[in-house]
């Protein structure tokens, strides 16, 4: 069955960098449309990073544009999320999840990993 | 960018009621609007897409309708396995937003 497995989730401090991964079977990665969503403790969804399926296109909301940075790499099956200068605002559970169902522009996301969290702390 | 705005923020029902939650979004979005379901502690789930589509697997006493700025999602006869969070999201442009949540207690 299609599984999506991150790692790479700590406490940090603040300033620091820190790099998510994202492990996938079950699909054809290299066909795969994928996201970073994260959630806050105790908050709602936030979508954080899109990347298409030959990694050429990547998309961010404005409040995380230029510090994080999504990218795959299709012979390993593997998602990244590169974070730097983390704040404890970027405290939350991170999902990758597989873009589906597009409106031509922008997806649904239909299969979901178990998350990996991540707190930012001094 | 468009606001997505769901209602009510917490729903208390009873096993068997009928429950309605709202999406408003702030601009038409015609109809690219999905629902998830979220248990605690658990990842979301997809339950319907394109407003109204229903998701494999999903359990057909989920409906969802609307399409322009007014969505809603209905859950026909609560189960107690209902119980959970509940996040609308707009898929028409990036930004991807979700809603800020309905809570709904059985």
């Amino acid at each position: 069955q299609v599984q999506l497995v991150e790692s790479g989730g700590s406490v940090v401090q603040p300033g620091r960098s820190l790099r998510l991964s994202c492990a996938a079977s079950g699909l054809t990665f290299s066909n795969t449309i994928l996201h970073w969503v994260r959630q806050a403790p105790g908050k709602g969804l936030e979508w954080v990073a899109g990347i298409s399926t030959d990694g050429k296109n990547e998309h961010y909301p404005d409040s995380v544009k230029g510090r994080l940075t999504i990218s795959r790499d299709n012979a390993k099956n593997t998602l990244y999320l590169q974070m730097s200068g983390l704040t404890p605002d970027d405290t939350a559970m991170y999902y990758c999840a597989r873009g589906s169902y597009s409106s031509g522009r922008c997806d649904v996301f239909d299969i979901w990993g178990q998350g990996t969290m991540v707190t930012v702390s001094s | 960018d468009i606001q997505m705005t769901q209602s009510p923020s917490t729903l208390s029902a009873s096993v068997g009621d009928r429950v309605t939650i709202t999406c408003r979004a702030s601009q038409s979005i015609s109809t690219w609007l999905a629902w998830y379901q979220q248990k605690s502690g658990k990842a979301p789930k997809l339950l319907i897409y394109k407003a109204s589509t229903l998701q494999s697997g999903v359990p057909s006493r989920f409906s969802g309708s609307g399409s322009g700025t007014e969505f809603t999602l209905t859950i026909s006869s609560l189960q107690p396995d209902d119980s959970a969070i509940y996040y609308c999201q707009k898929y028409d442009l990036y930004p991807v937003i979700f809603g800020l949540g309905t809570r709904l207690e059985i």
